[in-house]
């Protein structure tokens, strides 16, 4: 199964938005709504953001939300600070065979 | 709070087996699956295998089928990963994860994550 494709970058001034696609297929992606995006920070445990495409866990700022059209699933950061620079990365169920698969990665630099 | 605490760093050479482990606190252990993903330097992230600590049940991912083997004690609250036969693209970071939702009902997202070990593999 081939790793969900991210565009390698990301940047944006504080207080801007920046917006993350995750590009998959009709058999992780297109097929599911189990979308979930996760920030990972240097020497941190990663960190759930969205859930189910758009849902966000409890404690997560509503500057974060996530949205999906055919095979390809949005992360949108509004309002930038200067925590939000670290990588993230976008993943789907599968089906029972796959599972569960990943992302390639997005650095979001905050300039 | 739920916690997973994962053991140090390791360093091993190409062939050898590494048994990584991840401690659980916070909630009732046997209710949510644990997963493993690992990401090697400069790489995305890669799904490697579930355990369910109810009963024992794995699933791995067919990359790492036959190489990698999960295991749990109940009585410690604690999951563990062994990889063998290890390559220098086997280095990376191995993190556990816990899934939410519970027995019967997963909710197929990771709602928390273990500190990351890191494993060096080479001669």
């Amino acid at each position: 199964q081939s790793a969900l494709t991210q565009p390698p970058s990301a940047s944006g001034s504080p207080g801007q938005s920046v917006t993350i696609s995750c590009t998959g297929s009709s058999s992780d992606v297109g097929g599911y709504s189990y979308v979930s995006w996760y920030q990972l920070h240097p020497g941190r445990a990663p960190k759930l953001i969205i859930y189910e495409v758009t849902k966000r866990p409890s404690g997560v700022p509503d500057r974060f939300s996530g949205s999906k059209s055919g095979n390809t699933a949005s992360l949108t950061v509004s309002g930038l600070q200067a925590e939000d620079e670290a990588d993230y990365y976008c993943s789907s169920y599968a089906g029972s065979n796959t599972h569960y698969v990943f992302g390639t990665g997005t650095k979001v630099t905050v300039l | 709070q739920v916690q997973l605490v994962q053991s140090g760093a390791e360093v091993k050479e190409p062939g050898a087996s590494v048994k990584l482990s991840c401690k659980a606190s916070g909630y009732t252990f046997t209710t949510n699956y644990v997963h493993w993903v690992r990401q090697a330097p400069g790489q995305g992230l890669d799904w490697m295998a579930l355990i369910v600590p109810s009963d024992g049940y794995t699933i791995y991912a067919q990359s790492f089928q036959g190489r990698v083997t999960l295991t749990r004690d109940t009585s410690t609250r604690t999951v563990y990963m062994e990889l063998s036969s290890l390559r220098s693209d086997d280095t990376a970071f191995y993190y556990c994860a816990r899934e939410a939702g519970g027995i019967g009902a997963p909710a197929k997202r990771f709602d928390y994550w273990g500190q990351g070990t890191l494993v060096t593999v080479s001669s």
